[in-house]
C-alpha cells in the first residue's frame, strides 16, 4: 500500500525566515497531494492542495510543488511568521473512490520572533 | 454552512469495555471517513463511508468498526479497548466522495485506563 515519508520532523526558524517541508510517496497511482495545518488542541486544517497534472500551486506565502516522476511533493512558507507555528502534515491519496488519505507523520514547525 | 461535529468530545474507559463515538458531516456531504491519531503512529485512516456502504478500510483489527445512516450520519465503534486504543478519533466529510478535500472534525478524545 501507500507509505508517506515526511522529512524534517521538527523546524526552527526565525521569523521572516522559509521554511521548506518535504514528503515522499511510494505508489505512484497517488494523485492528489494535500498539506493541512494543525494547531496544539485543534483539529487539520487544509491549507493547501496540488493534482498530479500540476506542478506547481501558490496561495500567498504558501506553495506546493510535486515531482511526479521521483514521487515526492514540498511546502514551501515564505516569510514565516509566529502563527505558522503548529504540526504540518502532508498525505497523499489515488483520488478514486473511498479518498482515503496517507498521512505523513507531520512536521512540527516553530517559528521564533 | 456548520462544520464537522463530534460527540463526545471526551472519553474515558477502561480495559475491555466498548465504545460507539459519532459523527455528524458537513450538510450535503456523503461521505465520511475516519482516522486515529496517535503521538506515535500519526494520522492513520481507519475507513471511509459513502452511502451507508464501507467503501475503503484501513489496517485496523476487526474490534473496530463502523456505520452509517441514511443521513450520512457516521458512527464507529471499538470494542474490548486496549490501552493502545487511547487517541484522539478524527472523522472528516467530503461532498460527494469523489472529490478529495476532507474537512475534518474536531475529534474525539479516547482514554483507555
Amino acid at each position: 500500500g501507500e507509505n508517506v515519508e515526511q522529512h524534517p520532523s521538527t523546524l526552527s526558524v526565525q521569523e521572516g525566515d522559509s521554511a521548506v517541508i518535504k514528503c515522499t510517496y511510494s505508489d505512484s497511482a497517488s494523485n492528489y497531494f494535500p498539506w493541512y495545518k494543525q494547531e496544539l488542541g485543534k483539529r487539520p486544517q487544509l491549507i493547501i492542495d496540488i493534482r498530479s497534472n500540476v506542478g506547481e500551486k501558490k496561495d500567498q506565502r504558501i506553495a506546493v510543488t510535486l515531482n511526479k516522476t521521483a514521487k515526492h511533493f514540498s511546502l514551501h512558507i515564505t516569510e514565516t511568521q509566529p502563527e505558522d507555528s503548529a504540526v504540518y502534515f502532508c498525505a497523499a491519496s489515488k483520488g478514486q473512490a473511498g479518498t482515503a488519505l496517507i498521512f505523513g507523520k507531520g512536521t512540527t514547525l516553530s517559528v521564533s520572533s | 454552512k456548520a462544520g464537522v461535529t463530534q460527540t463526545p468530545r471526551y472519553l474515558i474507559k477502561t480495559r475491555g469495555q466498548q465504545v460507539t463515538l459519532s459523527c455528524s458531516p458537513i450538510s450535503g456531504h456523503r461521505s465520511v471517513s475516519w482516522y486515529q491519531q496517535t503521538p506515535g503512529q500519526g494520522l492513520q485512516f481507519l475507513f471511509e463511508y459513502f452511502s451507508e456502504t464501507q467503501r475503503n478500510k484501513g489496517n485496523f483489527p476487526g474490534r473496530f468498526s463502523g456505520r452509517q445512516f441514511s443521513n450520512s450520519r457516521s458512527e464507529m465503534n471499538v470494542s474490548t479497548l486496549e490501552l493502545g486504543d487511547s487517541a484522539l478519533y478524527l472523522c472528516a466529510s467530503t461532498p460527494s466522495g469523489v472529490t478529495d478535500t476532507q474537512y475534518f472534525g474536531p475529534g474525539t478524545r479516547l482514554t483507555v485506563l
